[in-house]
């Protein structure tokens, strides 16, 4: 059974910071998998989707990493704004019905 | 490109009571879905359609939920009756080839 863990679950920094978020996943066999971005009470922001041929996408100062083989993700913040501050779920698309399989999400704070 | 619509993007009732929330996707997008998500959960799948028709009911509690997607575009979920555990914030997603999702704003709804 697929599960995506998502490490740390909570994390703060100071503005500027360059920063790493988590993601594992047990199983290899993956469509693709996407980094969200949700803040509170709100809907999920769709920041990158990585499919299973590739290793990585960027968009600005976002950048994600696959490695299909270890089961691992990451989400690299350059520079880090206060405005970045939000949970960061990750998902990965996976089975005969191509569900998507969630993290708990990193609840991240960037401090002015 | 419109973003995925809901509304409404709040909503307050009594236990017993019922509700419905609206969903329109991104124009051209054949399959939408519908998510519940708990407080400091992740997303949990009610229903998948793929035009009209349902590909994935598996998790939708269908004694109190219930959907529909009459004309293969807006979407509408119903609780009926509402119980205080249905108190979570609801999803809805839309993709174009079953891959990449783009979510709506969420409707948070509060069960008293």
């Amino acid at each position: 059974k697929q599960e995506v863990t998502q490490i740390p679950a909570a994390l703060s920094v100071p503005e500027g910071e360059n920063l790493v978020l988590n993601c594992s996943f047990t199983d290899s066999a993956i469509y693709n998998l996407q980094w969200f971005r949700q803040d509170p009470g709100k809907g999920l922001t769709s920041l990158l989707l990585i499919q299973s041929s590739q290793r990585e996408q960027t968009s600005g100062r976002l950048n994600a990493s696959l490695d299909k083989s270890s089961g691992r993700s990451t989400l690299y913040i350059a520079a880090s704004q206060p405005g970045d501050s939000a949970t960061y779920l990750c998902a990965v698309q996976a089975g005969n019905n191509r569900k998507l399989i969630w993290g708990l999400g990193t609840s991240l704070a960037v401090n002015p | 490109e419109a973003g995925v619509a809901q509304s409404p993007r709040y909503k307050i009732i009594e236990k017993r009571q019922s509700v419905a929330f609206w969903c329109n996707p991104i124009s051209g997008h054949a399959t939408l879905y519908w998510y519940q998500q708990i407080l400091g959960q992740g997303p949990k799948l009610l229903i998948q359609f793929q035009n009209n028709g349902v590909v994935d009911d598996s998790q939708l509690p269908k004694d109190r939920f219930s959907a529909e997607r009459l004309k293969g575009v807006d979407s509408t979920l119903k609780i009926q009756p509402a119980k205080l555990e249905d108190s979570a914030v609801y999803l809805c997603a839309s993709s174009a080839q079953g891959d990449e999702q783009f979510f709506g704003p969420g409707t948070r709804l509060t069960v008293l």
